[in-house]
């Protein structure tokens, strides 16, 4: 199967600071990825979705100048947390899929973020 | 339309016994019907999907059955085991591959 990796794994910050968070497609180009996040022992909502070359696309209620998201290349998209608070702790997952789409979305190990 | 309803919230199991997560949508626009597993502090993996042009799928221990007509799909899990303990997330999505996720069902599958 495909893998994409996320970085870091877990992250502690203070309020007011920003977080970057990596996510790499290692064996594929994924000309879409996807950001999650997930509350604890929640489902996982759509945060926004990312085109390789284009601005992002953002869920309604999601503030895109609070969560900056580049996909700089085929194999890479981060999403940087701005002037992080503690109610932006959460689980952070990116997902991507393959070029040659099978509609099969990979999904990272995802990222804790704490906002102290 | 966009919800994909999930049930049973969460599950127990005799080790050996059937586990049945069921999950409801109403959009008929939805294409492909994924089943996650997810373990705590990790990612979702995914384990077995369907398109609704077949009405079971079975991988292994993993069944999809699909019925159209209902809008209604469901994940079996025989012979369930302690290590399938974990977090099922079934989904749907459309062409544009964004997907709508389920509430999630904890399994716990006793030893």
């Amino acid at each position: 199967g495909a893998v994409v990796s996320q970085h870091p794994s877990r992250v502690i910050c203070k309020s007011g600071t920003s977080v970057k968070i990596e996510c790499r497609s290692l064996d594929f180009q994924a000309t879409t990825m996807f950001w999650y996040r997930q509350f604890p022992k929640k489902s996982l909502m759509l945060m926004a979705t990312s085109n390789e070359g284009s601005k992002a696309t953002y869920e309604q209620g999601v503030e895109k100048d609070k969560f900056l998201i580049n996909h700089a290349s085929l194999t890479l998209s981060t999403l940087t947390v701005t002037s992080a608070h503690p109610e932006d702790s959460s689980f952070y997952i990116c997902s991507a899929i393959k070029r040659e789409d099978t509609g099969e979305l990979f999904f990272g190990e995802g990222s804790r973020l704490t906002v102290l | 339309q966009q919800q994909v309803k999930q049930s049973p919230q969460s599950l127990i199991v005799q080790k050996g016994g059937i586990s049945i997560i069921n999950c409801a949508y109403e959009n008929t626009a939805f294409d492909y019907f994924p089943w996650y597993q997810q373990f705590p502090g990790k990612g979702p993996a995914l384990l077995i999907a369907i398109r609704p042009d077949v009405s079971e799928k079975k991988e292994g221990r993993f069944t999809i059955s699909f019925n159209k007509s209902a809008k209604q799909f469901s994940l079996h899990i025989m012979d369930s085991q302690p290590g399938d303990s974990a977090t099922y997330f079934c989904a749907a999505s459309t062409g544009t591959y964004k997907y709508i996720f389920g509430t999630g069902t904890r399994l716990k599958v006793l030893a």
